[in-house]
């Protein structure tokens, strides 16, 4: 079975600080990739990753930062944390053949 | 006009009733397609994939129109346990990023 686990299921910051949300995959995959989803909007990609070091940006990256230092660890990062962050955030993996994503538990975080 | 678009319900319905969703998406040149489901508060799983000669996984029936770029998705004999959001995905058209698009999701409950 596949299994991408996230570091937190609740994590609660105030404004400013920083803030990392880790995701990690035991299958092997190439890909991995950063959604937050709020009710109305669905999912929206923040960051993806083809391969180690690498990141590519999706359509909302502002306000975010990733690293990828190891091919089954994908990081998401807040360098200063603000209200409008206050979201659920789903880290993804898949591989670079198959078009499904699984998905972690998600990380519900609230910024005050 | 958004890239995929669901109606987001709610679809109320009795248990053992037919029910169906359709989707629509604007990128002519998507070529995979997929239905996930997403229950309250947990991360969204694939339900089935979506062929273009159409599929059926027991109770659950996808169809691909290509033509009208329209993605349906037709459970028979609907169980409490149905009760959830139907997310319809379809890729980006390949390219270099290949990046699967979440519609916002129908949300379908199923009454005893």
């Amino acid at each position: 079975d596949v299994k991408v686990t996230q570091s937190s299921r609740y994590l609660v910051k105030r404004t400013g600080e920083k803030v990392f949300l880790e995701c990690v995959q035991d299958m092997d995959h190439e890909n991995m990739f950063w959604y937050r989803q709020d009710p109305g909007l669905g999912l929206r990609l923040i960051y993806f990753s083809y391969d180690v070091k690498m990141k590519e940006k999706g359509d909302i990256p502002e306000g975010y930062s990733v690293s990828r230092e190891k091919k089954e660890r994908f990081s998401l990062i807040l360098e200063s944390a603000s209200t409008n962050q206050t979201s659920m955030y789903l880290c993804a993996s898949r591989t670079e053949t198959y078009n499904e994503q699984f998905f972690g538990p998600g990380t519900r975080l609230t910024v005050l | 006009r958004k890239e995929v678009e669901q109606d987001p319900g709610p679809f109320n319905v009795p248990e053992g009733a037919t029910v169906a969703f359709n989707c629509t998406y604007s990128n002519s040149a998507s070529q995979s397609f997929f239905w996930y489901r997403q229950d309250c508060r947990k991360e969204p799983k694939l339900l089935m994939s979506v062929y273009s000669s159409g599929n059926e996984d027991g109770r659950f029936t996808a169809q691909l129109n290509r033509a009208s770029q329209y993605i349906s998705l037709l459970i028979r004999d609907s169980k409490l346990s149905d009760s959830a959001t139907y997310l319809c995905v379809v890729n980006d058209g390949g390219g270099a990023t290949n990046k699967l698009i979440f519609g916002t999701g129908t949300l379908l409950a199923v009454q005893p």
